[in-house]
């Protein structure tokens, strides 16, 4: 069926290191890719959003970097924090899912002190 | 600013029971969606709504249905309830319909089947 795949489930990383999650789409008519952050008990949290005609966004201390070519994203936090602990999605839209977003499976985020 | 408001926060329910559970977008958001999240799972589709009109469906099983009232707010009936329904619901809201624009969730119900 439809699949946004992540292939590491955990990362850890060490507090103030940059932390690097990764997301391999499926379908290269997607033009429309989402980061989202979910923690514990709460809905998932936008955080950084990229149009496929773009190969980088920056936000604070985010960046997303896709790469078309071999259907990659991936979402850089730069000085990692303890509060940025959490599951990141990343999602997908197109056309051919509707308006719908097409969520892969998670990354979980743990960040040590 | 004001978010995706969902209500209950939390449901326990019985078997072959009935359920429904209310979303409020974003004002000025014309776009619904609800998703479904099991333990350790990334969100599912079921369905969503644009200017209270059906949009789209995904895995929303027939047991279940919803709708988008002329407010905009949106809930989503769930019946015979089956423990394989235990999950977090999310709704989320957009503008702009069918153009790309970011989804906002709410922090979801969670439902429990016993």
């Amino acid at each position: 069926g439809e699949s946004v795949g992540l292939h590491l489930p955990t990362l850890s990383v060490q507090e103030g290191d940059n932390s690097i999650i990764n997301c391999a789409y499926s379908n290269s008519a997607s033009d429309y890719f989402i980061w989202y952050k979910q923690e514990s008990g709460k809905g998932p949290q936008f955080i950084i959003d990229i149009r496929s005609n773009m190969d980088k966004r920056q936000g604070q201390r985010v960046t997303v970097l896709l790469n078309k070519t071999v259907k990659h994203l991936s979402l850089q936090i730069a000085a990692t924090q303890p509060g940025d602990s959490a599951v990141y999605f990343c999602a997908e839209q197109n056309w051919e899912y509707g308006n719908k977003l097409v969520f892969g499976a998670g990354t979980i985020l743990r960040v040590k002190s | 600013a004001a978010g995706v408001i969902q209500s209950p926060r939390h449901l326990i329910k019985e078997k072959r029971e009935t359920a429904t559970l209310k979303c409020y977008p974003i004002p000025r958001h014309d776009t619904v969606y609800w998703y479904q999240q099991g333990p350790g799972q990334d969100p599912q589709f079921l369905i969503s709504f644009y200017e209270k009109m059906q949009s789209d469906k995904g895995s929303i099983p027939d047991r279940f249905s919803a709708q988008q009232f002329s407010d905009y707010h949106s809930e989503l009936n769930m019946s015979s309830l089956e423990l394989g329904d235990s999950a977090l619901y999310f709704c989320a809201s957009s503008s702009q319909g069918y153009l790309n624009s970011p989804l906002h969730f709410g922090n979801g119900t969670r439902l429990t089947v016993t």
